[in-house]
């Protein structure tokens, strides 16, 4: 199985700073990476899909970027919409698997 | 618009079963991919079965094989999961996703889940 580890758990940060998510991979996974956007009591939802590709309506703040096993989720400058949790889950192989997640939260 | 509703949740004692559904609309259900998701109270989330457009293959993880079947009524454009043996660890809220056009292996729509209770 794949492990997914993101880093930080918590980042902590203000409106307008940038945010440099992590997620690091036990093996490679090429680029086939994708980060998830939730918000309490919502499903998650889909904001980059193989690794630097946005997903439909994902504004250009956000970024992915990374291949094999180092992954960054960036987004330029932090809108009040974006405090959430994001995830990371790859598809290089079966089982597909999610990371733990990192906090985005107003400092 | 592309719509995914869950339902079938709720209480069960462990060693149960329960039978979830996820009703879909606003596209070709019988071209994609579907999944289902679990997310246990205030934890991360955790991928747990997927079918492929016509249902011949099926995935699951290793925490929930031999207990959950995955199925699907591509002439219904409804998707089941099937859930037997119920342990405690199950208790979640439990998602269906569609799978993304260019693969299966992304999930671009959600539901809003159903919450399964496992509990004596």
């Amino acid at each position: 199985e794949i492990v997914l580890t993101q880093s930080p758990a918590t980042l902590s940060l203000s409106l307008g700073e940038r945010a440099t998510l992590s997620c690091r991979a036990s093996q490679s996974v090429s680029s086939y990476l994708a980060w998830y956007q939730q918000k309490p009591g919502q499903a998650p939802r889909l904001l980059i899909y193989d690794a630097s590709n946005r997903a439909t309506g994902i504004p250009a703040r956000v970024s992915g970027s990374g291949s094999g096993t180092d992954f960054t989720l960036t987004i330029s400058s932090l809108e009040p919409e974006d405090f959430a949790v994001y995830y990371c889950q790859q598809r290089r192989k079966w089982p597909l698997t999610f990371g733990g997640g990192t906090k985005v939260e107003i400092k | 618009e592309v719509q995914v509703l869950e339902s079938g949740g709720g209480l069960v004692q462990p060693g149960g079963s329960l039978r979830l559904s996820c009703a879909a609309s606003g596209f070709t259900f019988s071209s994609y991919g579907m999944h289902w998701v679990r997310q246990a109270p205030g934890k991360g989330l955790e991928w747990v079965s997927s079918a492929t457009s016509s249902g011949d293959n099926t995935y699951y993880a290793d925490s929930v094989k031999g207990r959950f079947t995955i199925s699907r009524d591509n002439s219904k454009n409804t998707l089941y999961l099937q859930m037997n043996s119920l342990r405690a660890e199950d208790t979640a809220v439990y998602y269906c996703a569609k799978g993304t056009v260019t693969t299966m292996l992304y999930f671009d729509y959600w539901g809003q889940g159903t919450l399964v209770t496992v509990s004596s």
